[in-house]
């Protein structure tokens, strides 16, 4: 099993939607959680960090984590044709392995 | 302008070749990455490094080999063991990656990466 899970997409939604893209992990240490955006064939781009449980909001995106059930979101308000890419979760804690660990990637479509 | 660069954008590799691909950062970061990316699928680590003169292997470190001579460089040689190196290349960097108790310490940003393929 992987330590971040992360379904794969894609998802396929009319522009002016609610997107909610998620993942769950299984490792307890894990506490900084980021989201970012990875166009085709482009580097991925930070949108959201957060740390521990709660929300954070930043313009149409707000990222949520629920530690308690180790389950993390992104939700992209009024979506765009230029949100269509690959958005990746990635995690970190304070002890264990000192570099992020990725989820796979879902794959979002915005149709105009 | 701060960041990160990677280069070259395109590589080509012959059989039996060693080849290096550059990864510079003007960010002043303490730690450093590299990650492959395949077709479809996530990021996964094949080398980092915390300090100069100090890197760690990753999930996938065979074939490949790394130098942290500088803080702001930090290359990554695929080297001919690597029997299936076709692949897209990340470079990234963040403050630092020691428990701090800082958020954003930990966060990675990332190069336009290069992509790597076999003749």
């Amino acid at each position: 099993q992987k330590e971040v899970e992360q379904d794969p997409g894609p998802l396929s939604v009319p522009e002016g939607a609610i997107v909610s893209l998620n993942c769950t992990y299984s490792n307890s240490a894990f506490q900084y959680f980021m989201w970012y955006r990875q166009y085709s064939r482009k580097g991925p781009e930070l949108l959201m960090y957060t740390y521990s449980s709660g929300n954070k909001e930043d313009g149409r995106f707000t990222a949520q984590v629920d530690k308690s059930s180790k389950y993390i979101s992104l939700f992209i308000r009024d979506s765009q044709p230029s949100d269509s890419a690959t958005y990746l979760c990635a995690m970190i804690g304070d002890t264990g392995r000192r570099a992020l660990t990725f989820g796979s990637g879902t794959r979002l479509q915005v149709q105009p | 302008d701060g960041g990160i660069t990677q280069s070259p954008k395109y590589l080509f590799r012959k059989e039996g070749q060693n080849v290096t691909l550059s990864c510079e950062q003007n960010l002043n970061h303490d730690a450093m990455y590299w990650y492959r990316q395949d077709p479809g699928q996530g990021l996964r680590l094949i080398y980092y490094s915390q300090i100069v003169n100090d890197f760690q292997k990753g999930d996938i470190a065979e074939g490949y080999s790394v130098s942290r001579e500088k803080k702001e460089s930090f290359p990554l040689t695929v080297t001919s063991a690597q029997k299936n190196p076709t692949a897209f290349y990340l470079c990234a960097s963040s403050i630092s990656s020691r428990p701090s108790g800082v958020p954003g310490v930990k966060t990675q940003y990332f190069g336009p990466g290069t992509r790597l393929l076999v003749l």
